[in-house]
């Protein structure tokens, strides 16, 4: 089975300033990662499929990276509105699987 | 447009049964090429996902130890929604519960979540 590690597990990152968040599988899982946003009271949000395809109503800020077994999510400048938990979903190979997520904070 | 509407009560007695339902608007629960699916997530476990519907039949995740042999999804093509059904629950069971739908690898619409008290 495939194991995403995703780092760091707390971000705190100043607004305006650029956030970096990885997502390492285990094994390849091509280019079928997802990245989703889940903040507190809500339900999770897909915010990149594919790897690098923005969901429908994701502003630019946010992209993804990678493929094989290193992605990234980037969030350019970060505004208050994206403290959340980002987590990372493999969908190359069965069973599918999400990290562990990581935290992103205000500093 | 897509939508999933949560419907069940917020509160459960220890021992008795969890009972959710989410309805589907614009879609299929009917559909092959999609899973129905169930997650739940409380500050000691994080993110846990339950299992799906897919196609006619059901998955279940074994890395969920704690609800094996307690739980089971249904679809109900008459009404066009999936239940989950958690049995002999626990004040360990206490969680937001959410539906989400799967397609192409990844789950693009959840319902609005459930939050459910196990309590006596």
């Amino acid at each position: 089975e495939i194991v995403l590690t995703q780092s760091p597990a707390t971000l705190s990152v100043s607004p305006g300033e650029r956030a970096t968040l990885s997502c390492r599988a285990s094994q390849s899982v091509s280019k079928k990662l997802a990245w989703y946003q889940h903040k507190p009271g809500q339900a999770p949000r897909l915010v990149i499929s594919d790897a690098s395809t923005r969901a429908t109503g994701i502003p630019p800020r946010f992209s993804g990276s990678g493929s094989g077994t290193e992605f990234t999510l980037t969030i350019s400048s970060l505004q208050s509105e994206d403290l959340a938990v980002y987590y990372c979903q493999q969908s190359g190979d069965w069973p599918w699987a999400f990290g562990q997520g990581t935290k992103v904070e205000i500093k | 447009q897509i939508q999933l509407q949560q419907s069940g009560p917020g509160l459960v007695k220890p021992s008795q049964t969890l009972s959710l339902t989410c309805d589907i608007s614009g879609d299929s629960v009917s559909r092959n090429d999609t899973a129905w699916n169930w997650f739940r997530q409380s500050p000691s476990r994080g993110l846990e996902w339950l299992g799906w519907t897919y196609g006619g039949w059901q998955w279940y995740n074994d890395h969920v130890v704690s609800v094996k042999g307690r739980i089971i999804i249904n679809p109900d093509t008459s009404k066009n929604q999936f239940s989950l059904q958690l049995t002999s629950v626990t004040p360990e069971d206490t969680a937001i519960y959410y539906c989400a739908r799967a397609r192409s690898g990844a789950f693009a619409y959840w319902g609005q979540g459930t939050l459910v008290t196990v309590s006596s």
